[in-house]
């Protein structure tokens, strides 16, 4: 199958920083991907969609100006965390749709970045 | 957004026993339906998925069955191991993913 990459997998930071998460297609272009996010126990809530070369698409109640999502290209979009506090702290995970599979609704994910701030 | 309903939360079975998931969904023009497997500390993993045009589907010891006059399906795992002790979620296509609540799966050895 398809494989999606995430880096940093864990990251700590302090309080009032930016943190940046990238999550990349290694094998296929992903003209669409997703951004969950995961609290402990809890099911992956959609935070945006981003689609490759135009503004992502915030789920309701998600703020984009403090969670700003870029889609430069096929193969990589960022999620930056900015000024992150402490409630900020969850699992953060990717997905991608494979453009050559795209009629099918498959998506891969990614593993995942721990985001943990202090 | 779509409505996706999971049961049960927590599934705890006896090694060997089967285990069944079930989940409903609100949206009839769903027409995708795939089941994810997470392990503590990973992003999810898909394991089998269902499309509206058949109503079961098999991979050795999972299964799928789909019913869309009722809006639901349900994943079945037979012969259960330890190493099938995860979260599932099930979630259905309406473009975005919506995903069921998850069940926490514990196999006893």
């Amino acid at each position: 199958g398809a494989v999606v990459s995430q880096h940093p997998s864990w990251v700590i930071c302090k309080s009032g920083t930016s943190v940046k998460i990238e999550c990349r297609s290694l094998d296929f272009q992903a003209t669409t991907m997703f951004w969950y996010r995961q609290f402990p126990k809890q099911s992956l809530m959609l935070m945006a969609t981003s689609n490759e070369g135009s503004k992502a698409t915030y789920e309701q109640g998600v703020e984009k100006d403090k969670f700003l999502i870029n889609h430069a290209s096929l193969t990589l979009s960022t999620l930056t965390v900015t000024s992150a506090h402490p409630e900020d702290s969850s699992f953060y995970i990717c997905s991608a749709r494979d453009w050559d599979r795209a009629n099918t609704g498959e998506l891969f994910f990614g593993e995942g970045s721990r985001l943990t701030v202090l | 957004g779509e409505n996706v309903e999971q049961h049960p939360s927590t599934l705890s079975v006896q090694e060997g026993d089967s285990a069944v998931i079930k989940c409903t969904y609100s949206d009839s023009a769903s027409n995708y339906f795939p089941w994810y497997k997470q392990e503590l500390g990973k992003g999810p993993q898909l394991i089998i998925d269902i499309r509206s045009n058949v109503g079961e589907k098999k991979d050795q010891r999972i299964a799928v069955t789909l019913n869309k006059t009722a809006k639901h399906f349900s994943l079945h795992i037979t012969e259960t191991q330890p190493e099938d002790s995860a979260v599932y979620f099930c979630a259905t296509n309406d473009y975005k993913l919506s995903f069921g609540a998850g069940t926490t799966v514990t196999v006893r050895a």
